[in-house]
């Protein structure tokens, strides 16, 4: 199956900082998703995207496809970015391999 | 328009005992998807319900088992509870395996 990779693991920045997040991956995918994990445990979808560049207010998002990585890019981050960022991805194939493999996750602290 | 949602929030239960989990998916899905998520990894993949049945599998044994009701809810049922169950349990629905949306989970201790 797909293997998902994440760096860094860990991540401490100053409030208004930029950061970038990367995730690589091992086959070619038909669905890539940026979660947010929140202290309470929900995984907030950031960005559905397997291709391309998407925008989101401060958060972006960029998939290579073709050399099998993305990136998650924070702006101006805030305290209340904190958490953990994960990267999941899929291939479905053939009627079969529906399930979204994760990375390891980066853990993100904003100090104030 | 309501989310993924999931009951109950919390579960404490005793080694040996079963377990029901309830997930209700995002409105204009029909697939849903379980993972268990262990304190400090990534969740991982129990199983996919579509069209009321399961369509694949993770890596658990036999005593995860679930349904998938015709309005699309779905239930995940553990077994004789081990210690190691302990953990968070996602569910994510999707329409036609693209583009997940997870709820709250539930946060399962055994004791």
């Amino acid at each position: 199956g797909i293997q998902v990779e994440q760096s860094p693991p860990d991540l401490i920045l100053q409030e208004g900082a930029n950061s970038t997040l990367r995730c690589n991956f091992s086959d070619s995918v038909n669905n890539l998703q940026w979660f947010h994990q929140n202290p309470w445990g929900q995984l907030i979808n950031l960005f559905y995207i397997p291709s391309g560049t998407k925008q989101n207010g401060r958060l972006s998002a960029t998939t290579v496809a073709t050399e099998r990585y993305s990136l998650l890019y924070i702006s101006s981050s805030q305290t209340t970015d904190s958490g953990v960022y994960f990267c999941a991805a899929s291939r479905y194939s053939g009627g079969s391999n529906y399930k979204l493999t994760f990375g390891k996750g980066t853990l993100l602290t904003v100090n104030p | 328009d309501a989310g993924v949602t999931q009951s109950p929030t919390h579960l404490i239960k005793t080694r040996g005992q079963q377990v029901t989990l309830r997930c209700s998916p995002k409105s204009g899905h029909d697939t849903v998807s379980w993972y268990q998520q262990a304190l400090g990894q990534g969740p991982q993949f129990i199983f996919q319900y579509y069209e009321e049945e399961e369509r694949q599998r993770g890596n658990f044994p036999d005593r995860f088992s679930g349904h998938q009701f015709p309005n699309y809810s779905s239930e995940l049922n553990v077994n004789a509870l081990l210690l190691g169950d302990s953990a968070l349990y996602l569910c994510a629905s999707s329409r036609s395996s693209y583009g997940y949306t997870f709820g709250s989970g539930t946060r399962l201790t055994v004791v």
